[in-house]
């Protein structure tokens, strides 16, 4: 089971860029790398999803480097309803035998006027 | 109407009480997860079932029993509630697309909250 690591607070202005990052040393070949979004008394959902290299949504970017020992979630021009705690997965190859996920305790993010 | 439920949305109990907390979903899926949230931490992994035939123990089974009576529901059981078992509940569906480009999004319900006393 990857452990991931993620600062477990940060504080952004509105408007700026938010970078995340999850720090996962012992992922594994077939591992993917997958970020929630959790507001208070609310089912995490889903932001972003990635393997390698760059991926791009509508809500955010993810960036993954060649050795894939770390992720980036880089939100764009935060706004105060973006205030909410954002947990890094490495979900295992569902196929591979054993599948466990474990969510960590996440980053809080608070968003200042 | 929400495409994934659960009832009851919240439930105080008694130590040593069977309750059942019940998850319905309406995206057609084939996976289900049960997860637990404690106050400040994360979700953990409870139960998951890939199919209707199928379940598999998460990291934290001990205590816990589950039923995937049909592809749309799936519930849990805590045989005999003890109060460390006081916490937020979270039932969640995918429907991994396996292979080259493979993506699973979980669609998470609204939550029980349950207390033990």
């Amino acid at each position: 089971l990857a452990k991931t690591t993620q600062p477990i607070s940060m504080d952004s202005y509105e408007g700026q860029e938010v970078n995340i990052t999850c720090s996962h040393n012992n992922i594994a070949t077939n591992d993917y790398i997958t970020w929630y979004q959790q507001f208070p008394s609310q089912g995490p959902r889903f932001i972003i999803q990635g393997y390698k290299t760059k991926v791009t949504n509508e809500v955010a970017s993810l960036f993954i480097p060649a050795d894939r020992k770390s992720s980036t979630l880089s939100l764009p021009r935060v706004s105060l309803s973006d205030t909410a705690v954002y947990y890094c997965l490495v979900e295992p190859d569902s196929g591979a035998g054993s599948y466990q996920l474990t969510f960590g305790k996440g980053t809080k993010l608070s968003v200042i006027p | 109407d929400a495409d994934v439920t659960q009832t009851p949305r919240n439930r105080i109990t008694k130590t040593g009480k069977r309750i059942m907390l019940e998850c319905s979903q309406t995206k057609g899926h084939d996976r289900m997860y049960w997860y637990r949230q404690d106050p400040g931490l994360g979700l953990r992994l409870i139960y998951y079932s890939f199919d209707v035939k199928d379940i598999n123990k998460g990291e934290i089974s001990d205590g816990y029993s589950v039923s995937r009576q049909a592809q749309a529901k799936f519930s849990l059981s805590l045989e005999s509630a003890i109060p460390n078992q006081t916490a937020l509940y979270f039932c969640a569906t995918s429907d991994e697309q396996s292979g080259e480009g493979r993506y699973n999004e979980q669609f998470f319900g609204p939550g029980t909250r349950l207390t033990v006393l």
